[in-house]
């Protein structure tokens, strides 16, 4: 079956830090990989996407970019702010067949002033 | 409204009693998803709606789980003889179709159910 692996957290950085969050990834086919946050009290909301091999998905500059070759979707930002303080949850939706989406066990994000 | 509704937002029962979690997808939106979340577990697949048909409904961790969803809107999830394992985050997801690569899921904020 498809699964996903991200780093446990919590991930504990300073503001202005470079941030990583690790996403790897097991399924058959081409499929669909996403980044979610959820901020404290919140409902998750999408944070970026990637549909094919090589797509790069930013946003609120967060980057990540679909590596079919070690299929991987690791999340970055250059500078954290306060406010990037979340759980950030690496998914996938498959390409076929079963239309059930994979999500990881989510990465907990505290960044200190 | 705008976004995915989920109602109540808080539900305290007690062991052995049955709840019903509601939830509002977005206009239009012709794939609903259930999910849990336990704390530090992640998502759990529950459930997902193809307008009112459940392709899947093998997340369902019991016969004592069930859900419906009418008119290709609200759904419902049902839990009879709540479990105190029970307690946990229901989440409540829509996106405009399955099977669609690339397609986001909009979610609730979610059903917060504790099980004394």
């Amino acid at each position: 079956g498809n699964s996903v692996t991200q780093m446990e957290g919590p991930v504990t950085l300073s503001e202005e830090a470079f941030l990583t969050i690790n996403c790897t990834y097991t399924a058959t086919g081409y499929p669909s990989l996403f980044w979610y946050v959820q901020y404290p009290g919140e409902g998750l909301q999408l944070l970026l996407k990637a549909t094919k091999a090589d797509d790069k998905g930013s946003n609120k500059g967060f980057e990540a970019t679909y590596r079919k070759e070690t299929t991987s979707f690791h999340l970055e930002k250059g500078s954290v702010q306060v406010s990037d303080s979340a759980v950030y949850f690496c998914a996938l939706s498959p390409s076929g067949g079963s239309y059930i989406p994979t999500f990881g066990r989510g990465t907990s994000l505290i960044v200190h002033p | 409204g705008a976004g995915v509704s989920q109602s109540p937002s808080n539900k305290v029962t007690e062991k052995g009693k049955d709840v019903e979690l509601r939830c509002d997808p977005i206009s239009g939106h012709t794939a609903l998803y259930w999910y849990r979340q336990s704390l530090g577990q992640g998502l759990e697949f529950l459930i997902y709606f193809q307008g009112n048909s459940a392709p899947d409904k093998s997340g369902l961790p019991s016969d004592r789980f069930s859900a419906e969803r009418t008119g290709g809107s609200v759904s419902t999830l049902t839990i009879q003889r709540t479990q105190q394992e029970d307690s946990a985050v229901y989440l409540c997801a829509s996106s405009l179709q399955t099977g669609f690569l690339g397609n986001e899921q909009f979610f609730g904020p979610g059903t917060r159910l504790t099980v004394l």
